[in-house]
């Protein structure tokens, strides 16, 4: 079974600065996705990014990125020019190719951004 | 543009009633999933459908069973309910292909068991 640990409780970084948000995960399987989500107060769960385990390159979406170590199973968010709309509980995920597949979350990082 | 729509998003209950909870997907979205998150916790996968039909299962307590519908639209039911089912029960949806990676959420029925 695959698990996803996110070692960071919480963190917390100052406004337009940058911060990384660690991940990491165990399978035996080589072909896989990864996500990013973000929950904040509302509690709606938002799509942060995702990545392709086939894909060596890391994924961006405006001021996120990851940082995807294949080997070192190894899958960190970063948050470039942090803002205040930002602060949420980030989960790292996992999920298998095989369609219908779960996904198996993290255990959370809560990020406070202060101004 | 559509999204995963879920009902009620509120729901108290006493213990040992029977809760159903509904989940409408994104039109054209073909499996569903349902995810439970107490408070402070991380999403736990309960079940899933594709195409009407189970495609996984997760921790799933005996007294929860869960159904996909021809319009696709799928529902949870929860019966002699307990005061540790209090939680948040998630939704989502997604359109399986080959290729196919995310998956949307509903914005969750919030259970609150007294």
């Amino acid at each position: 079974a695959q698990t996803v640990t996110q070692s960071q409780p919480e963190m917390s970084v100052q406004e337009a600065e940058t911060v990384t948000l660690s991940c990491t995960y165990d399978t035996s399987e080589s072909d896989y996705y990864l996500f990013w989500y973000k929950q904040p107060p509302s509690r709606q769960m938002i799509l942060v990014i995702r990545q392709e385990a086939y894909k060596q390159q890391n994924a961006t979406e405006n001021r996120f990125s990851v940082n995807f170590q294949k080997a070192a199973k190894s899958f960190s968010l970063k948050i470039s020019d942090s803002q205040l709309g930002d602060a949420a509980m980030y989960f790292c995920a996992y999920r298998s190719v095989e369609s219908g597949s779960r996904l198996t979350f993290g255990e959370g990082t809560q990020l406070t951004v202060n101004p | 543009a559509a999204g995963v729509i879920q009902s009620p998003r509120h729901l108290i209950k006493e213990k040992r009633e029977t809760a159903t909870l509904k989940c409408y997907p994104i039109p054209r979205h073909d499996t569903v999933y349902w995810y439970q998150q107490g408070p402070g916790q991380d999403p736990q996968f309960l079940i899933s459908f594709y195409e009407k039909m189970q495609s996984d299962k997760g921790s799933i307590p005996d007294r929860f069973s869960a159904q996909q519908f021809s319009d696709y639209h799928s529902e949870l039911n929860m019966s002699s309910l307990e005061l540790g089912d209090s939680a948040l029960y998630f939704c989502a949806s997604s359109l399986s292909f080959s290729g196919d990676t995310e998956a949307f959420f509903g914005q969750g029925t919030r259970l609150t068991v007294v």
